[in-house]
């Protein structure tokens, strides 16, 4: 069935570091987004980028969708980066399917 | 602009009782949908509205989950009689409506607690 895979599932890092998390998907697809699930739960949009790359502060994106694979760079992070990152993908029908996120700790 | 809202943030509520969750979209997307992630799992659609359609409900888990969104507007989610496994977060979200094969970002709400006790 239709697949999107985060990697890795937990990544623990020192303040200033840059990371890059992961995410594949299994068929081609009409939308991909990249979300921070901050400590109260919510859901921040970072990036919609179904292909090419997108900067926005330390934090870009890069998606080949002819590979079926999306990457979200950190840099210099900051302890407000920590929570649950989420790749959600659009197969071409309207809703989005979710990968199992990457946790992501800062320590200061 | 307002983001997306819900209410209520949190309710806790008994095994059988019922509860209704209330979603704003942002003003003007005609595209809601919910989603919820239970205890441990990933966050999963649950049905989409275009306006007071419903789109796609292939998401609802049981007929006791009844979506609707009168006029267009905000959507409800009634969940009766509720179950333990019901408990979770859940999610709406809205984005605009889709034009010649075109595919918008969507914007998510914070969330409703549910818990079933």
């Amino acid at each position: 069935g239709i697949q999107v895979e985060q990697s890795p599932p937990d990544l623990i890092l020192q303040e200033g570091a840059n990371s890059t998390l992961r995410c594949n998907f299994s068929d081609s697809v009409n939308n991909l987004q990249w979300f921070h699930q901050n400590p109260w739960g919510q859901l921040i949009n970072l990036f919609y980028i179904p292909s090419g790359t997108k900067q926005n502060g330390r934090l870009s994106a890069t998606t080949v969708a002819t590979e079926r694979y999306s990457l979200l760079y950190i840099s210099s992070s900051q302890t407000t980066d920590s929570g649950v990152y989420f790749c959600a993908v659009n197969f071409g029908n309207e809703k989005l399917t979710f990968g199992t996120g990457t946790r992501l700790t800062i320590i200061p | 602009e307002a983001g997306v809202t819900q209410f209520p943030s949190h309710s806790v509520i008994e095994k059988g009782q019922t509860v209704t969750l209330r979603c704003d979209p942002i003003s003007g997307h005609d595209n809601l949908y919910w989603y919820r992630r239970v205890m441990g799992k990933e966050i999963k659609f649950l049905l989409h509205f275009v306006k007071e359609s419903k789109q796609d409900e292939s998401g609802m888990p049981n007929n006791r989950f009844l979506a609707e969104r009168t006029g267009g507007t905000y959507s409800t989610l009634k969940v009766q009689p509720a179950e333990l496994e019901d408990s979770g977060v859940y999610f709406c979200a809205s984005s605009q409506d889709q034009f010649a094969g075109l595919h918008y970002e969507q914007y998510f709400g914070p969330g409703t607690r549910l818990t079933v006790t």
